[in-house]
């Protein structure tokens, strides 16, 4: 069975740095997806990036970027030019097709600091 | 616009009181799915559904029951509930396959349940 793993359950940061949020997960699947998901106190749940498993090049998206190592089965998150927004509880999930299951992680909370 | 709805976003409960959950989504997604999410577990899946008339369990399906009989809603049941069943639900739904969107849920926006 797929687990994902976030070691860091809180993280702070300042604003305008940068942060990077740890995820690894472990899989025997070849092809499958990996996502960050943002969930700010309104408790929306929010798609930041997603990176397919067979793309060797890392997803980017504006200020949010992954360094996705397969070999090693780890995806993390690095958030740019930090923004009090970005304060939330950030989830690493993967998912295998089919059927369209999301596996989370257990979460890290991003609070960005003024 | 595209959007998942979840109704009733809050619910207070008792033990033993049926009630359901709706979930409707407009974007025509064939696959649609219930996740609960508690402190320090992240979300776990409840149910999924890959198509009208079809379900299965996901890995916490105890205390609750699904339908999909039209292909834009999927409620959840909770026959008797109880308070380990005390949660934020959410409600998410994709395209089955084809298409770059195939990968990607969409969300409703959560529905806290408190059952005394």
């Amino acid at each position: 069975a797929q687990t994902v793993t976030q070691s860091q359950p809180e993280m702070s940061v300042q604003e305008a740095e940068t942060v990077t949020l740890s995820c690894t997960y472990d899989t025997s699947e070849n092809n499958y997806y990996l996502f960050w998901y943002k969930q700010p106190p309104s408790r929306q749940m929010i798609l930041v990036i997603r990176q397919e498993a067979y793309k060797q090049q890392n997803a980017t998206e504006n200020r949010f970027s992954v360094n996705f190592q397969k070999a090693a089965k780890s995806f993390s998150l690095k958030i740019s030019d930090s923004q009090l927004g970005d304060t939330a509880m950030y989830f690493c999930a993967f998912m295998k097709l089919p059927p369209n299951k999301l596996i989370f992680g257990t979460g890290t909370l991003l609070a960005v600091q003024p | 616009e595209a959007q998942v709805t979840q109704n009733p976003r809050y619910l207070i409960t008792v033990t033993g009181k049926k009630l359901t959950v709706t979930c409707s989504q407009n974007m025509n997604h064939e696959y649609m799915s219930w996740y609960r999410q508690d402190p320090g577990l992240g979300l776990r899946q409840i149910y999924y559904s890959m198509n009208v008339e079809v379900t299965d369990k996901g890995d916490v399906p105890e205390g609750y029951k699904v339908s999909r009989k039209e292909k834009r809603n999927f409620p959840l049941i909770l026959e008797s509930p109880s308070p380990n069943q005390t949660s934020l639900y959410f409600c998410a739904s994709s395209l089955r396959q084809g298409g770059s969107g195939a990968n990607v849920l969409t969300f409703g926006a959560g529905s806290r349940l408190t059952v005394l």
